[in-house]
């Protein structure tokens, strides 16, 4: 079946620590995504990816960083920069004609 | 800017209720309107769409018409089940076939036996 795989599911880090959350995807989709999930907030665009070595900011870019060096794959590193970084994280992607696709989500929580 | 509002939560009914979920946007174009559901512990999927005006989305007896006067797309099924128990997303995407949605807060609805 294709789908959007994150992971792990759960992930703890220290403050002060960067960490990667994983994305890969076999849709053959062009478009990649990240999301931001917090309680009552909705979700919010971090970065996106139309094709493969480029990516764009999305609305709460600071503190976080991507690659887009295959079309499957769109890491999102959480940096020690990030002053929030507690949150619900989801990866999407689509293409032309097709609806976003989302993964299941990587629940970080630093410490 | 683009904007989604919908109903605060939690929403909490019986089985067979009818449920309604206001949602009413801001945009400067014609966009596309869209209702994601998120299942405990998951991603979202997408539930239903709308493109254009007077359109309606439907899917699994929920229903959102797309209403350009009143900039809303409010959503609804006449017959509850706990399985529908979930949050509940209101996008748009502006210009439509941009796919940096704009969500909504989410609405949470748990549906009792």
């Amino acid at each position: 079946d294709g789908g959007i795989t994150q992971s792990p599911k759960y992930l703890f880090r220290k403050e002060g620590q960067n960490v990667t959350l994983s994305c890969e995807q076999n849709l053959n989709h062009d478009a990649m995504y990240w999301y931001r999930q917090d309680p009552g907030q909705g979700l919010r665009l971090i970065y996106y990816s139309q094709i493969v070595n480029d990516f764009q900011k999305g609305d709460i870019a600071e503190g976080y960083s991507v690659s887009r060096e295959k079309k499957e794959s769109f890491p999102l590193t959480v940096t020690s920069a990030q002053k929030n970084p507690t949150a619900f994280y989801l990866c999407a992607s689509h293409s032309a004609n097709s609806p976003l696709h989302f993964g299941n989500g990587t629940r970080l929580t630093v410490t | 800017g683009d904007s989604v509002t919908q109903m605060e939560g939690p929403v909490t009914l019986s089985e067979e209720a009818f449920l309604t979920i206001n949602c009413t946007y801001t945009a400067t174009g014609y966009p596309s309107l869209f209702w994601y559901v998120q299942y405990p512990g998951e991603g979202l999927q997408l539930l239903l769409k709308a493109t254009k005006a007077d359109d309606k989305g439907s899917n699994k007896g929920f229903e959102a018409t797309y209403r350009k006067e009143t900039t809303s797309f409010h959503l609804e099924k006449g017959s509850v089940q706990v399985s529908d128990s979930a949050v509940y997303f209101c996008a748009l995407s502006d210009p439509p076939n941009d796919y940096k949605l704009s969500f909504g807060a989410g609405t949470t609805v748990t549906v009792r036996a």
